[in-house]
């Protein structure tokens, strides 16, 4: 049990496109998910707590109106970069708790061109 | 925020060794999680480890909260156990704060 899917696996997008990744909670439902970057060779920050039927919450220095969250329902959320640049090439990953125990889904490598 | 520093940052091993990772932090923790970063970067859940110890197979973990570390052994290593090593805490609010990893890799 447990298990969160994550999709796409990898994305190359052209600068200025948006991208969108989406963050599924299969068999349990997931009032709070939380959304992670990580660089290479470096550990994972946390940059959104993503909340269903309300509004996000950002980590500081994490840009709002780039990284658009959304979580409409109990077993998905997503994560909308827009107007994505070189610098947004990242590895991205969402995390749900059930319990105390948090789960992660498999990762998004996002290639900004 | 919580430090979490973890030791050593890089470790190399010859197939069948053993190693002892350390993970310290700075606050009292509700939730204290041991993860194995694959090459393809997902993250693996080895222990669920607040306080005591657990073992799983050639790996076990240990939380004295107390003191404020936590360490994962891992015993007669093989070359599948190579990758990142994340010790990853909750103080309350429920997301988790990784360590900086340790990067093992083990060679045959």
């Amino acid at each position: 049990g447990a298990v969160v899917s994550q999709h796409p696996s990898w994305v190359i997008c052209k600068s200025g496109t948006s991208v969108k990744i989406e963050c599924r909670s299969l068999d349990f439902q997931a009032t709070t998910m939380f959304w992670y970057r990580q660089f290479p060779k470096q550990s994972l920050m946390l940059m959104a707590t993503s909340n269903e039927g309300s509004k996000a919450t950002y980590e500081q220095g994490v840009e709002k109106d780039k990284f658009l969250i959304n979580h409409a329902s109990l077993t998905l959320s997503t994560l909308t970069v827009t107007s994505a640049h070189p610098e947004d090439s990242s590895f991205y990953i969402c995390s749900a708790r059930r319990g105390n125990m948090g789960t992660f889904g498999s990762g998004t490598r996002l290639t900004v061109v | 925020g919580i430090q979490v520093e973890q030791s050593p940052p890089d470790l190399i091993l010859q197939e069948g060794a053993n190693s002892t990772l350390r993970c310290n932090f700075s606050d009292s923790v509700n939730n204290l999680q041991w993860f194995h970063q694959n090459p393809w970067g997902q993250l693996i859940n080895l222990f669920y480890i607040p306080s005591g110890t657990k073992q799983n197979g050639r790996l076990s973990a240990t939380t004295v909260a107390t003191e404020r570390y936590s360490l994962l052994y891992i015993s007669s290593s093989q070359t599948t156990d190579s990758g990142v090593y994340f010790c990853a805490l909750d103080t309350g609010r429920r997301a988790l704060t990784f360590g900086s990893g340790t990067r093992l890799q083990v060679q045959p």
